[in-house]
């Protein structure tokens, strides 16, 4: 069964240090991968995704992710958080059709 | 775990029929809705924020008289497709609000207008 894994339901870092936000998947096929970000209240914002070529895909707002296909993962990652960065994080795999797979989600919490 | 339960899961239609979409948060109550739409290998497209006992708020560029969205009860968010057409065909996806925990998205829909 295809799926999407965000193993950590919560990271805590403080601002100015590096954060990373996991992702693992298992899908038959070649994967399109996404990161989406949602504050409160609103709808998902597109943050990056990776769908061929160049295994490190940046993104918005200063964010980045590495595909690396021999461990199956995605790691969302930010060399500097900012307060403001506080929000959930959503992976997501598409293999190219109609559906696309969401992980749970991580809470992200960037103190000041 | 909370669900959300999204139906159909797929649907085809012939050009100028109307199909609903039905998305309903089974173990919760969820205030808030949204409704995306996602073409192959392209992000999700945000189309509306349903909110219960209220009118829908529409991204810009999103067809209000098209696109029907209703939020009837705090388990129910409807999005109606009316008068299908080819190009309405893609995957719509629903997420509920699970205050204070987050978001839980239904499974989505492919809907094909042939």
């Amino acid at each position: 069964a295809q799926s999407v894994a965000q193993p950590e339901d919560q990271v805590n870092v403080a601002e100015g240090n590096p954060l990373t936000v996991k992702c693992t998947y298992s899908v038959s096929g070649n994967p399109y991968l996404f990161w989406y970000v949602q504050y409160p209240n609103r709808g998902l914002q597109f943050l990056l995704k990776y769908i061929t070529g160049d295994n490190l895909v940046k993104g918005s707002y200063g964010f980045e992710a590495e595909f690396n296909k021999s461990q199956t993962s995605f790691h969302l990652k930010k060399p500097s958080a900012l307060v403001s960065d506080s929000a959930l994080y959503f992976c997501a795999v598409n293999t190219g059709g109609f559906k696309t797979i969401f992980g749970a989600g991580t809470r992200l919490f960037v103190k000041a | 775990g909370a669900v959300v339960s999204q139906h159909p899961s797929w649907v085809i239609c012939k050009s100028g029929t109307s199909v609903k979409i039905e998305c309903r948060s089974l173990d919760f109550q969820a205030t808030t809705m949204f409704w995306y739409r996602q073409f192959p290998k392209q992000s999700l497209m945000l189309m509306a924020t349903s909110n219960e006992g209220s009118k829908a708020t529409y991204e810009q560029g999103v067809e209000k008289d098209k696109f029907l969205i209703n939020h009837a009860s705090l388990t129910l968010s409807t999005l109606t497709v009316t008068s299908a057409h080819p190009e309405d065909s893609s995957f719509y996806i629903c997420s509920a609000d699970r205050a204070p925990y987050g978001y839980t998205f239904g499974s989505g829909t492919r809907l094909t207008v042939v």
